[in-house]
């Protein structure tokens, strides 16, 4: 079946880098868009970043450009966040989706059950 | 950037109520809106995209109209199972935003 599996998330200290990973399997990985989503503790949902089906091109919110970098291998049916000068209102759950339709945005049907991200000294 | 509001940010109301949980944008974005319902401690679900087409598997009881900057998510009929945070979110072009949430629970 179609799943995504986060891992790589635990607790950091303020100011270093941790590295997410999104195993995806069950679907045709390279057709899709996908996306990190995250949540801070008893807070509501975040988009973070996506990357198009190809890679080619990503977008952030404003709260991680420059300190994020959303990266996929499509031969390794893998997403990645590489996230830099970590700070404490980055700490939370993330996950990360799939879009719906191949190719553009389309909302969201696809999510893991998220890694947990502690940034604090 | 393009703001989404929601309204209200919680309800309770009793089972078999009709639920109506609104969304805006402050600017218009089409229809492209998608809502999610996400349970206690559990991962957010796909309920509605293009601002009024089921997700397959979703309960028909749900539904989702509206354009431009306006639209609403209705529960026809509420459930216990229906207990939960739902959030709309715009895919017109990045960023992505959801909204701040309307939690529903059961009077």
């Amino acid at each position: 079946q179609v799943q995504l599996v986060e891992s790589g998330g635990g607790v950091v200290q303020p100011g270093r880098s941790l590295r997410l990973s999104c195993a995806a399997s069950g679907f045709t990985f390279s057709n899709y868009g996908m996306h990190w989503v995250r949540q801070a503790p008893g807070k509501g949902l975040e988009w973070v970043a996506i990357i198009w089906h190809e890679g080619s091109i990503q977008y952030y919110t404003d709260a991680v450009k420059g300190r994020f970098t959303i990266s996929r291998d499509n031969s390794k049916n893998t997403m990645f966040l590489q996230m830099n000068s970590l700070r404490a209102e980055d700490t939370g759950v993330y996950y990360c989706a799939k879009d719906l339709v191949m190719a553009v945005p389309y909302g969201m049907d696809v999510w893991g059950h998220g890694t947990t991200v502690t940034v604090s000294s | 950037d393009i703001q989404m509001t929601q309204s209200p940010s919680s309800l309770s109301a009793s089972v078999g109520d009709r639920v109506t949980i609104t969304c805006r944008a402050s600017q218009g974005i089409s229809n492209y809106l998608a809502w999610y319902q996400q349970k206690p401690g559990k991962v957010p679900k796909l309920l509605i995209y293009a601002a009024s087409t089921l997700q397959s598997g979703v309960p028909s009881r749900f539904s989702g109209s509206g354009s431009g900057t306006d639209f609403t998510l209705t529960i026809t009929s509420l459930q216990p199972e229906d207990v939960a945070t739902y959030y709309c979110q715009k895919y017109n072009s990045a960023p992505f935003t959801f909204g701040p949430g309307t939690k529903v629970d059961i009077k």
